[in-house]
């Protein structure tokens, strides 16, 4: 079946300093991955669309000069978060859409919980 | 513009009890899938169920049983003689067959099972 990992699975960092999150299809291709960012007892929250070899495209309300996606290959997807403070933290979410299925179906990675102190 | 409503935030059952999570969805698509995902304290997300919006017959899956009634625009789940393992948060999600492809997601029902 389709696998998306994430790494880290999560991350403790001090406020100000940046994070790389990877997310990574591991066996089909992803032309479109989406990232959410998902608060404690609250919903998954789409923050972004990335389409391979493009640039992002943003949710309303979402900075992204502080949310770099970056989306080199049909395999792998970045979310950097720069300058993070501790109302950043969270649970990141990572999602491929399988470019070879008619459905169009998106595969979820495992999540990476990032705490900022 | 797209919306799903699960109205239960929280639900407390003792183990073998059976209980229903509700989800409402509005839509003005023709063709839409409907979704529940389950996700335990892990975090990750557990696919459970896609139902095509032409599919309105019922299904059931050892004691997991969903019902899409597309006349109230409800994708009722139903868990039967609950177990502790069942304990974690419940998403219904709703999404076009075409287009983006996004889903929109409900807020979610924590079930909590006690032994």
């Amino acid at each position: 079946g389709a696998v998306v990992s994430q790494h880290p699975s999560w991350v403790i960092c001090k406020s100000g300093t940046s994070v790389k999150i990877e997310c990574r299809s591991l066996d089909f291709q992803a032309t479109t991955m989406f990232w959410y960012r998902q608060f404690p007892k609250q919903s998954l929250m789409l923050m972004a669309t990335s389409n391979e070899g493009s640039k992002a495209t943003y949710e309303q309300g979402v900075e992204k000069d502080k949310f770099l996606i970056n989306h080199a290959s049909l395999t792998l997807s970045t979310l950097t978060v720069t300058s993070a403070h501790p109302e950043d933290s969270s649970f990141y979410i990572c999602s491929a859409r399988d470019a070879s299925g008619g459905l169009g179906e998106q595969f979820f990675g495992p999540g990476t919980r990032l705490t900022v102190l | 513009a797209q919306k799903v409503t699960q109205a239960q935030t929280e639900i407390s059952v003792v183990e073998k009890e059976d209980v229903t999570l509700d989800c409402v969805y509005e839509t003005r698509d023709t063709t839409y899938y409907l979704f529940w995902y389950k996700q335990p304290p892990s975090g990750e997300l557990v696919f459970l169920i896609r139902r095509n919006s032409f599919d309105e017959q019922n299904e059931i899956s050892g004691r997991y049983s969903w019902n899409f009634q597309k006349s109230t625009s409800s994708f009722n789940f139903t868990i039967t003689a609950s177990q502790v393992v069942d304990s974690a948060v419940y998403f219904c999600a709703l999404r076009p067959s075409g287009g983006s492809y996004i889903p929109t997601f409900g807020r979610g029902t924590s079930l909590i099972v006690h032994p």
